[in-house]
């Protein structure tokens, strides 16, 4: 089946320093990927689809000067949060759209914790 | 604007048991709707896919239904065993762009 990674699974960091997570399609190729947060005991909220080749669309609230997104190859998706703040200490999932001609849906990486101190 | 509503948040029940988890959408031009579940820490499993044109889907003890006119979806587990415990949630798809809207996810505890 379509495999998802994302790198670190769990990172540590220091306020105002930037992180930058990765997620890879490994055995398939993906055009779009989403970025989604999860703040402790509640659901998944949708930040942005990251298309390759062009801009992030960010949904509505999320800054997109804070959080950057580029997908520079069919395979993969960066996120980076700039100056990291406490506030944004969340698990980050990415999910990833075959590229098939067709109708399919989207493959969940095994996510990113972030916590800022 | 697609909302998603799971109920119950919370279900507690004895091992062996029947259960019926309940997921609603508010707006019924679905795409697909997929059941997950996720460990405490962990990521997304994905346990059923059902496209707009089904009406259930099937794994093992896990039975997914879907109606689309009523805006419902229900998971149904079977003799239900403790390494079930876990948070399921369920994500609508309104296009084959992919996004997903999530509910709040239900939170199972399945004691022994």
């Amino acid at each position: 089946g379509a495999v998802v990674s994302q790198h670190p699974s769990r990172v540590i960091c220091k306020s105002g320093t930037s992180v930058k997570i990765e997620c890879r399609s490994l055995d398939f190729q993906a055009t779009t990927m989403f970025w989604y947060r999860q703040f402790p005991k509640q659901s998944l909220m949708l930040m942005a689809t990251s298309n390759e080749g062009s801009k992030a669309t960010y949904e509505q609230g999320v800054e997109k000067d804070k959080f950057l997104i580029n997908h520079a190859s069919l395979t993969l998706s960066t996120l980076t949060v700039t100056s990291a703040h406490p506030e944004d200490s969340s698990f980050y999932i990415c999910s990833a759209l075959p590229w098939r001609g067709g109708t399919d849906t989207q493959y969940f990486g095994p996510g990113t914790r972030l916590t800022v101190l | 604007k697609q909302e998603v509503t799971q109920i119950p948040a919370a279900l507690s029940v004895p091992e062996g048991e029947n259960l019926v988890l309940n997921c609603s959408f508010t707006d019924s031009a679905i795409y697909n709707l997929q059941w997950f579940r996720q460990d405490p820490g962990k990521g997304l499993t994905s346990l059923l896919l059902i496209q707009s044109s089904q009406r259930e889907q099937t794994s093992g003890r896990l039975n997914a239904s879907l109606d689309k006119s009523s805006g419902r979806s229900t998971l149904y587990i079977a003799a239900s065993q403790p390494g079930d415990s876990a948070t399921y949630l369920c994500a609508v798809s309104n296009t084959n762009a992919g996004k997903s809207t999530f509910g709040d996810g239900t939170t199972l505890t399945v004691k022994p």
